[in-house]
């Protein structure tokens, strides 16, 4: 089946500094969104992509669709204590409408 | 902006009983919402996709009967975990999407804690 993988796994990063984590999908994505999740809270939603190559910006944070459509990225930037949480990528895989959650990157800015 | 609400937000049960979880719309019409479980610091899983005045879909693993649900109306979809055990402990999240233009945003409800005795 498919599988989104995103890496880091977990990131420690001191207050100021840029964060990024990455998707990776095995087969073509016809669309991919990116969720946030407090500690204690459910998913927000925050973007989604749908043009190859798109780069979509939401203040300090970078949204990019890969050319080939199989990997996207989350860029922050100056990290702030706000920005602590997991960040999810997901998207319908198939030719349905269900979401598919990758892994997760759980980001820890320390003060 | 869209609201998903979630009844009730915690359970604690004992082995062998089945507990409900109700998921609503509280101001649009969901004609699909969608049944996640979550484990502690994992991801969430979709576990079935719940459609209004038909069946559900399910995902490959997910047992059906194990899981029964029913999306009764354009508001309500509702998560019955039968004769639960300790394993069917997890956070329960159901979600409901709203299309709007070339974009589908998914709104979450704020999810049910099960805790199986």
């Amino acid at each position: 089946g498919q599988q989104v993988m995103q890496i880091p796994q977990y990131q420690h990063v001191q207050e100021g500094e840029d964060f990024t984590t990455y998707c990776n999908s095995s087969t073509t994505l016809s669309n991919i969104q990116w969720y946030k999740q407090r500690p204690g809270g459910h998913p927000v939603f925050l973007i989604q992509l749908v043009k190859s190559g798109e780069v979509k910006k939401q203040k300090r944070l970078t949204f990019q669709f890969g050319e080939a459509k199989k990997n996207s990225s989350l860029h922050i930037t100056a990290t702030q204590t706000t920005d602590v949480g997991t960040y999810f990528c997901a998207g319908p895989w198939d030719t349905g409408n269900q979401f598919y959650f990758g892994t997760g990157t759980s980001l820890t800015v320390i003060p | 902006g869209a609201v998903v609400s979630q009844h009730p937000s915690w359970v604690i049960c004992k082995s062998g009983t089945s507990v409900k979880i109700e998921c609503r719309s509280l101001d649009f019409q969901a004609t699909t919402m969608f049944w996640y479980r979550q484990f502690p610091k994992q991801s969430l899983m979709l576990m079935a996709t719940s459609n209004e005045g038909s069946k559900a879909t399910y995902e490959q693993g997910v047992e059906k009967d194990k899981f029964l649900i029913n999306h009764a109306s354009l508001t309500l979809s509702t998560l019955t975990v039968t004769s639960a055990h300790p394993e069917d402990s997890s956070f329960y999240i159901c979600s409901a999407t709203i299309t709007s233009g070339n974009t589908d945003t998914q709104y979450f409800g704020p999810g049910t804690r099960l805790t199986v005795l």
